[in-house]
């Protein structure tokens, strides 16, 4: 593994159902986040982990709960799908979590709810 | 609220110069950011301002000033690998990045 890996690649999924993406990193970094992105508006915070044991509330984290039991890994799952919830995902990491510290992005997850 | 805006689309040339502007109203400054996404892919960091002026890299350039909210990316000799969309992200008083919506460069020949 290098770097900042997700799974999976594209999904589609009925909505309803529950589904977790996956985020892994292995640069021992100790902030991660997850991000969606929609058509024409900024990539937008849904949680985030400042380091292993702790999460916070993004901008938007409703329908969305995050969990972070190591450094490396930090799950995102939906609970019950909704169509509003179709975007493109991306799982961020940083050394740390103040002023100077860019974000690295892992591949992205396409999630498409119907 | 927060709030960053930068053009929706810009067209240049090849070989040629351009600047991307990007103004931002945050609660708290703690850093600019320049992100480089290709479509389909994952964005990937460019540049870092804190202190107002000019940071070089290459053949990109960063410029803020934090008395007037404002920062531009600035491109020279542009090549078809350019074609991108560049994103401005400013980190608030919290230490989270709040993003524009991203400027989509295209490079015509």
């Amino acid at each position: 593994i290098a770097g900042i890996t997700q799974a999976p690649t594209s999904q589609i999924l009925a909505a309803g159902r529950r589904m977790t993406l996956r985020c892994t990193q292995d640069m021992r970094h100790n902030a991660m986040y997850w991000y969606r992105q929609d058509l024409g508006l900024g990539l937008r915070l849904i949680h985030y982990s400042n380091t292993a044991g702790t999460t916070g509330k993004g901008e938007v984290p409703d329908g969305y709960s995050v969990s972070r039991a190591n450094t490396d890994d930090f799950p995102l799952t939906l609970a019950s799908a909704v169509p509003s919830q179709t975007s493109v995902y991306f799982c961020a990491s940083s050394e740390g979590s103040g002023s100077y510290n860019e974000q690295f992005f892992g591949p992205g997850t396409r999630l498409t709810v119907l | 609220g927060q709030n960053i805006d930068q053009p929706t689309e810009m067209t240049a040339t090849e070989g040629a110069i351009v600047q991307i502007n990007c103004t931002y109203q945050t609660s708290g400054f703690n850093g600019l950011f320049w992100y480089q996404q290709h479509a389909g892919e994952a964005p990937t960091f460019l540049s870092y301002n804190v202190l107002d002026g000019l940071e070089e890299k290459g053949r990109f350039s960063s410029f803020l000033s934090r008395s007037k909210g404002y920062s531009y990316l600035l491109l020279k000799e542009l090549q078809m690998k350019d074609s991108a969309s560049y994103l401005c992200a400013v980190k608030d008083s919290n230490y989270q990045l709040i993003w524009g919506a991203g400027t989509k460069l295209i490079i015509k020949p």
